[in-house]
């Protein structure tokens, strides 16, 4: 099955503790990206990554890392420096063109 | 001023009505331009792109105002599966990123 798979879907984590969000897409796109999504707003990029080893910081990367070793993956780590992480995230690629983006299901974080 | 702002709504319509949404932008050169549909607690999909000459899609019809800087979608016979929020998403240009406006959210009802 095609597509963009995010995990968990649900993550209940502790104050001061890092988490790491996984996306993973078998749709061969090169680019991916990261929102976060807070109620009543609109998304806020985070990360993007054109090409395999590349990143670069969108918005609101303070206090987000992220890796892409592999073109299928762009995991995301929300540390212990992000003040406010409770957030609907939401993994997202786009073909060649970059001006269709495909979204994920999204991961609910919420810290305690 | 944000790059993109939408009326957060909510619309409340009757089944069968007819309902116009509006989106401005603030970068005059952006240069691509789209509606994404997101229902309740779930990922935003691509409704439709929006053209200089407009299109349609169904029931659905799309306009860009170049010289306002506005884009408009305009949901005709609405139906119950309508309700949902409707995000405005631009392209500036040489900009690979696109920008989301924050939604307008449509509520039909019987």
């Amino acid at each position: 099955d095609g597509g963009i798979t995010q995990s968990p879907k649900y993550l209940f984590r502790k104050e001061g503790q890092n988490v790491t969000l996984s996306c993973e897409q078998n749709l061969n796109h090169d680019a991916m990206y990261w929102y976060r999504q807070d109620p009543g707003q609109g998304l806020r990029l985070i990360y993007y990554s054109q090409i395999v080893n590349d990143f670069q910081k969108g918005d609101i990367a303070e206090g987000y890392s992220v890796s892409r070793e592999k073109k299928e993956s762009f995991p995301l780590t929300v540390t212990s420096a992000q003040k406010n992480p409770t957030a609907f995230y939401l993994c997202a690629t786009s073909d060649s063109s970059g001006n269709t983006i495909y979204f994920g299901e999204g991961s609910w974080l919420t810290v305690v | 001023r944000k790059e993109v702002e939408q009326d957060p709504g909510p619309f409340n319509v009757p089944e069968g009505a007819t309902v116009a949404f509006n989106c401005t932008y603030s970068n005059s050169a952006s240069q691509s331009f789209f509606w994404y549909r997101q229902d309740c607690r779930k990922e935003p999909k691509l409704l439709m792109s929006v053209y200089s000459s407009g299109n349609e899609d169904g029931r659905f019809t799309a306009q860009l105002n170049r010289a306002s800087q506005y884009i408009s979608l305009l949901i005709r016979d609405s139906k119950l599966s309508d309700s949902a929020t409707y995000l405005c998403v631009v392209t500036p240009e040489g900009y690979n990123k696109l920008i989301f406006g924050a939604g307008t959210r449509l509520a039909v009802h019987p």
